[in-house]
């Protein structure tokens, strides 16, 4: 167990619809990473969340966004779902936001879109 | 942008084989870290290299830094099952001599054992 709790483990929904990913990171964790992992692209950086500020930016589509509240926990919010979207998706954790930390991963939410 | 590349992509080995995966770096990178991830599971970390030149050993596994600090390989010895999943290298790049940076993973290279 990583302590990097991700909510739900699977969802299916319908292309066009919204969905929201939640992440806890571990205790202590200031920094969240989302990425999203299909079987034909590896690990996709999203994007980093530091103390509540975003740190850095990957290959975000401009449907999904995130945010990390007081409490540290993350939420990635996907939109305007297409088949192409259905992937899973990481939330990982790490103390500071340097790249020299180990990053802790979540199980992931497998996003099914039909 | 940073592009690291993973190769092979695919590698099935009779259990007692030995295993290589290489990771290379379009641009110099800051350090390495590289990841598991057994099939149905997350990545978890496994190891992470700064200097050049450098190597490290967990046990069966010998993870190396290139000199130019532009490519990496992993390497297992006498293959177990135990060993099957999806290897992961990510490169930093770091801005300026800070520890704030971007870390780019490789595609992954999974690896089948068979008994």
């Amino acid at each position: 167990d990583s302590g990097v709790t991700q909510t739900p483990k699977h969802l299916i929904t319908a292309t066009g619809q919204r969905v929201t990913l939640r992440c806890s990171p571990r205790s202590g964790d200031l920094s969240v990473y989302w990425y999203q992992q299909s079987l034909d692209q590896g690990l996709q950086f999203l994007i980093q969340y530091y103390n509540g500020e975003e740190r850095a930016k990957g290959n975000i589509l401009e449907r999904f966004s995130a945010q990390q509240f007081p409490d540290l926990h993350s939420e990635l919010n996907l939109s305007s779902l297409e088949l192409g979207d259905s992937a899973l998706y990481f939330c990982a954790s790490s103390g500071d936001d340097g790249i020299y930390t180990e990053a802790f991963f979540g199980q992931g939410t497998r996003l099914t879109v039909v | 942008g940073q592009q690291v590349m993973q190769i092979p992509q695919y590698q099935h080995v009779q259990e007692g084989e030995d295993f290589t995966t290489y990771c290379n770096s379009s641009t110099t990178l800051s350090n390495i870290q590289w990841y598991k991830q057994r099939p149905g599971g997350h990545p978890v970390f496994l190891i992470q290299l700064v200097k050049s030149g450098e190597v490290k050993k967990q046990k069966r596994l010998t993870f190396q830094f290139g000199e130019a600090k532009k490519n990496s390989s992993l390497h297992i010895t006498a293959t177990q099952t135990t060993d099957v999943g999806t290897y992961f290298c990510a490169g930093g790049a770091n801005a300026g001599g800070t520890s704030y940076g971007k870390l780019t993973f490789g595609q992954g290279t999974i690896l089948t054992v068979h008994p």
